[in-house]
């Protein structure tokens, strides 16, 4: 069975540092990744994803991610927080990019200071 | 270019009721996929649509029930509504085949009370 943990439930950053974001998987076949980023009380916007190749992807707003096999891992990045980055984020896996489900993890409520 | 389109944007009902939610998937595309997000939560997949037959299904029970129209728009119907159905419903549209990933709609709030 798929999962997707994220063990950080709550990070809170000042604007102006580093970000990231942990995302441990367990899928049993090459895995499709996305990072999701969500407003209070707004669906689900699309960061970054990855399928297969360079394992440092990047996305929009600035993110990055990195896709480490050998730790199942695909830690979400940002070299600079901007206060608009504050809101929950979203790592899932899947088996294709357009078919089937995604597995979520509990999400990481970001908080930016000042 | 809309994006996915969710309707009502927020529901209040009883318990015993049912409930109809609708999604119009973006543009172009032809597949469905509705999630629950439960408070605090990441969302849990329900169930997916492609022409207009249920092509995979999550760990819901039956009383959650779906179709899909010829010009692929959805709708999630739960009957016997509890209280721990109240969530935020997302609906999200892909391409079956293609590489874009899924498009997520801002969901409806459903509210058992």
């Amino acid at each position: 069975a798929q999962s997707v943990t994220q063990p950080d439930i709550h990070i809170t950053v000042s604007e102006g540092a580093s970000l990231e974001l942990r995302c441990n998987y367990s899928y049993g076949a090459t895995p499709y990744l996305f990072w999701y980023v969500q407003s209070p009380g707004q669906g689900l916007q699309l960061l970054l994803k990855y399928f297969s190749g360079d394992t440092l992807v990047q996305g929009i707003k600035g993110f990055e991610a990195e896709f480490k096999r050998s730790q199942s891992s695909f830690n979400l990045r940002k070299p600079s927080v901007h206060w608009s980055d504050a809101a929950e984020y979203f790592c899932a896996v899947g088996r294709l990019t357009s078919y089937g489900k995604l597995t979520f993890g509990q999400g990481t409520i970001l908080t930016v200071h000042p | 270019d809309a994006g996915v389109t969710q309707s009502p944007t927020h529901l209040i009902k009883t318990r015993g009721q049912q409930v109809t939610l609708r999604c119009s998937p973006k543009s172009g595309h032809d597949t469905v996929s509705w999630y629950q997000q439960a408070l605090g939560q990441g969302p849990q997949f329900i169930f997916q649509y492609y022409e207009e037959e249920e092509r995979q299904r999550g760990n819901f029970p039956d009383r959650f029930s779906g179709h899909q129209f010829p010009n692929y728009s959805s709708e999630l119907n739960v009957n016997a509504l509890l209280l721990g159905d109240s969530a935020l419903y997302l609906c999200a549209s892909s391409v079956t085949g293609s590489d874009y990933g899924y498009t997520f709609g801002s969901g409806t709030r459903l509210t058992v009370v």
